[in-house]
C-alpha cells in the first residue's frame, strides 16, 4: 500500500531533550517536506526536500533541522525542544514539485 | 493579506445539498491548485487538484478555478453527513525570484452536512 509512515504518533517530552520523528515512504517521491498544524493558524511549512541531499527552509522553520540521506526517508530533529514546538506534525510527500501531497497519520507532540 | 485565505466556517448545509467553497490567493505567481479533506484528528487528504482555469470534475467533486480573479472554489453536490470534514485549500506558487516553489495551506473552512 502507497504510504508515508512517521513514527511516533503521540510523543510527551521535557524542554531540551533532543528527539527526532521519523518518516518514510514507499512511493519512490521527490518530494518531501514537514508541517506543523496549530489551531488558527493552519498548516505551516517547516522544511522541504526536493531530493536527496536538498533541503530548504519553509515558513517556520527556527528549532528544527532535517535531513535527506535516502529518498524514502525525511527525519525532522528538534535538538532542543521547547513548549512552543507543542504542535501537530505532518510529513508529505510528492511525485513531483507541481503536485499533490500524500500526508502521514500525524505526530502530536507535547513539550512540558 | 494572507497568501490564500478560506472563510472558517462552519458552512452549513442540508444533506443533498450543493456545498460551495472559497479560496482566494495573493500571489499571481501560483501555478497549481488543490483541495484537501481533513477529518477532525486525521490527515489532510487530496481530493482534487486543478492546473488551468475553468472547471474539473471528479464524481462529486467540481473544482472551479479563476486566475484573472485569484480564487478556486469547490464545489460537493449532493452533500453527505459523511463530507462533513475541514476543507483546505493550497496552492503551488512559483517564485521567480528564487527559482523555488513554494506550498501555502489556507487555514481551511469547516463543513457541515446536516442530516
Amino acid at each position: 500500500e502507497a504510504q508515508v509512515t512517521q513514527n511516533p504518533r503521540y510523543l510527551i517530552t521535557v524542554t531540551g531533550k533532543k528527539l527526532t520523528v521519523t518518516c518514510s515512504q514507499n512511493m519512490n517521491h521527490e518530494y518531501m517536506s514537514w508541517y506543523r498544524q496549530d489551531p488558527g493558524l493552519g498548516l505551516r511549512q517547516i522544511y522541504y526536500s526536493m531530493n536527496v541531499e536538498v533541503t530548504d527552509k519553509g515558513d517556520v522553520p527556527e528549532g528544527y533541522k532535517v535531513s535527506r540521506k535516502e529518498k524514502r526517508n525525511f527525519p525532522l530533529i528538534l535538538e532542543s525542544p521547547s513548549p512552543n514546538q507543542t504542535s501537530l506534525y505532518f510529513c508529505a510527500s510528492s511525485h513531483h514539485k507541481e503536485g499533490g501531497y500524500t500526508f502521514g497519520s500525524g505526530t502530536r507532540l507535547t513539550v512540558v | 493579506q494572507k497568501e490564500v485565505e478560506q472563510n472558517s466556517g462552519p458552512l452549513s448545509v442540508p444533506e443533498g445539498a450543493i456545498a460551495s467553497l472559497n479560496c482566494t490567493y495573493s500571489d499571481r505567481g501560483s501555478q497549481s491548485f488543490f483541495w484537501y479533506r481533513q477529518y477532525s484528528g486525521k490527515s489532510p487528504e487530496l481530493i482534487m487538484s486543478i492546473y488551468s482555469n475553468g472547471d474539473k470534475e471528479d464524481g462529486r467533486f467540481t473544482a472551479q478555478l479563476n486566475k484573472a480573479s485569484q480564487y478556486v472554489s469547490l464545489l460537493i453536490r449532493d452533500s453527505q453527513p459523511s463530507d462533513s470534514a475541514t476543507y483546505l485549500c493550497a496552492v503551488n506558487i512559483f517564485g521567480s525570484a528564487s527559482g523555488t516553489y513554494k506550498y501555502i495551506f489556507g487555514t481551511g473552512t469547516r463543513l457541515k452536512v446536516l442530516a
